[in-house]
């Protein structure tokens, strides 16, 4: 089956513009998350979703960040505007939505941000 | 808040030899998983070993296996044969099995960079 994708790989931005990264999660799985792992760091929550319904997006900084899954399959993560802090790698897993299968989250390859 | 500790920045160990990695955690419930993730340059996590804590047998997997110590609130990673592919960042995950029926995101530790040397 095919994985997590997500686009682009890379993005090189200057601060005060705007980014916008997109992920397609495995076919099946209600549950999506956004991770922001910063350099030397694990991956951090910044936002989890539920088909197209936020369960958990209390560490994502609001005034910056936004996220949306329309329709409960693809999401879009945005920063605007992106400070030199954001630079990052943000990462977009899912799993299913209970039982077992949702122990076990799938992640895409990341989306390395320069913010410059 | 749960946190989880990964002491060791850096690893090293020869191939085939044994390794181990030290993850500790910090935790008030008593139902939860923990697991070991490996991201190799590619930056792709992927998932190594999980271990439910309702369980007292240690989980394995293949050459990986963990030492999990539920009152101790440790749980460490064992490499044995360790080989040239397994050179990368393992990160140690903790999830909550509370509550939510879809489940919790992972609350993941820094991370220990494993080299691994011929």
């Amino acid at each position: 089956e095919a994985g997590v994708a997500q686009s682009p790989r890379y993005k090189i931005i200057e601060k005060r513009q705007s980014v916008a990264f997109w992920c397609n999660p495995i076919s099946g799985h209600a549950t999506l998350y956004w991770y922001q792992q910063i350099l030397g760091q694990g991956p951090k929550l910044l936002i989890q979703f539920q088909n197209n319904g936020v369960v958990d997006d209390s560490q994502l900084p609001k005034d910056r960040f936004s996220a949306e899954r329309l329709k409960g399959v693809d999401s879009t993560l945005k920063i605007q505007p992106a400070k030199l802090e954001d630079s990052a790698v943000y990462l977009c897993a899912s799993s299913l939505a209970g039982g077992q299968g949702a122990n076990e989250q799938y992640f895409g390859p990341g989306t390395r941000l320069t913010v410059t | 808040a749960q946190t989880v500790t990964q002491s060791q920045p850096e690893m090293s160990v020869q191939e085939a030899e044994t390794v181990t990695l030290s993850c500790t955690y910090d935790t008030s419930e008593s139902d939860y998983y923990l697991f070991w993730y490996k991201q190799p340059p590619s930056r792709q996590m992927i998932l190594v070993i999980r271990q439910e804590a309702y369980k007292q047998q240690n989980a394995t997997e293949n050459r990986f296996s963990v030492n999990f110590q539920k009152a101790a609130k440790s749980f460490s990673l064992k490499i044995s044969d360790s080989q040239l592919g397994d050179a990368a960042m393992y990160f140690c995950a903790y999830r909550s099995a509370v509550g939510l029926l879809w489940g919790y995101a992972l609350n993941f530790g820094k991370g220990t960079s494993l080299l691994v040397t011929p």
